[in-house]
């Protein structure tokens, strides 16, 4: 199975970019990286996904490197509510069957 | 509003009883899967399925059991309930194919006494 590693914590100032790195040296060429974020108490929330490109939806941008081995999502002006466990996720393929394999995540906490 | 319901937000249930946890989607998705979630350990995988009466052993299958009789329901069942499966209970559900998001549940509280 592809494996991710983050940061176990990070800290953002409110209303600065908030840069949160992966890596996914292992990754295969056809498997998507993805982000979820978790709120306490509350259940994951997906963000974005990519394969190749940088990708940018409303609630963030996605970097992903040319060879694919590593990822950094962008929250452009991190809010107080953006506090929470994110996940970079790579999605495993079974069988033609692709199944999420969570990592432990960073902690981000975007302070005052 | 697309929903992941979960029956119960929190539980508390005896050493070596029958645990059913329940999850339902409203979003017509093939596929389901039960997560649990420990400190330090993220989110681990140990059942998914992906079609009625289907079902796949995740990552962590071993004192649990499940159940898809219907494509919006899909049951988590703790055969003989045992403290080390005091967690957090997270379902969630998707369509198949690489490129989609999943959904999840707001979670259910297992403490098992």
């Amino acid at each position: 199975d592809a494996k991710t590693t983050q940061p176990t914590s990070m800290d953002c100032a409110e209303g600065r970019a908030a840069n949160l790195p992966c890596n996914h040296s292992t990754i295969s060429g056809n498997e998507y990286v993805y982000w979820y974020r978790q709120i306490h108490s509350q259940g994951p929330q997906y963000i974005i996904h990519g394969l190749k490109n940088n990708e940018t939806n409303e609630m963030a941008s996605l970097i992903i490197t040319e060879d694919r081995k590593s990822s950094t999502l962008i929250l452009p002006h991190a809010t107080l509510r953006d506090t929470a466990v994110y996940y970079c996720i790579v999605r495993v393929d079974w069988e033609g069957f692709q199944k999420l394999v969570f990592g432990t995540g960073t902690r981000l906490l975007v302070s005052p | 509003d697309v929903k992941v319901t979960q029956s119960s937000r929190y539980l508390v249930k005896r050493t070596g009883e029958k645990v059913f946890l329940e999850c339902v989607q409203d979003m017509d998705h093939e596929n389901m899967f039960w997560y649990r979630q420990d400190p330090g350990l993220g989110l681990r995988l140990i059942y998914f399925s992906y079609d009625v009466k289907m079902k796949e052993k995740g990552d962590i299958p071993e004192g649990y059991s499940v159940s898809r009789e219907k494509k919006e329901r899909f049951s988590l069942i703790l055969e003989s309930a045992s403290t080390n499966q005091t967690s957090m209970y997270l379902c969630a559900s998707s369509l198949p194919g690489a490129i989609t998001e999943a959904f999840f549940g707001q979670g259910t509280r297992l403490t098992v006494v």
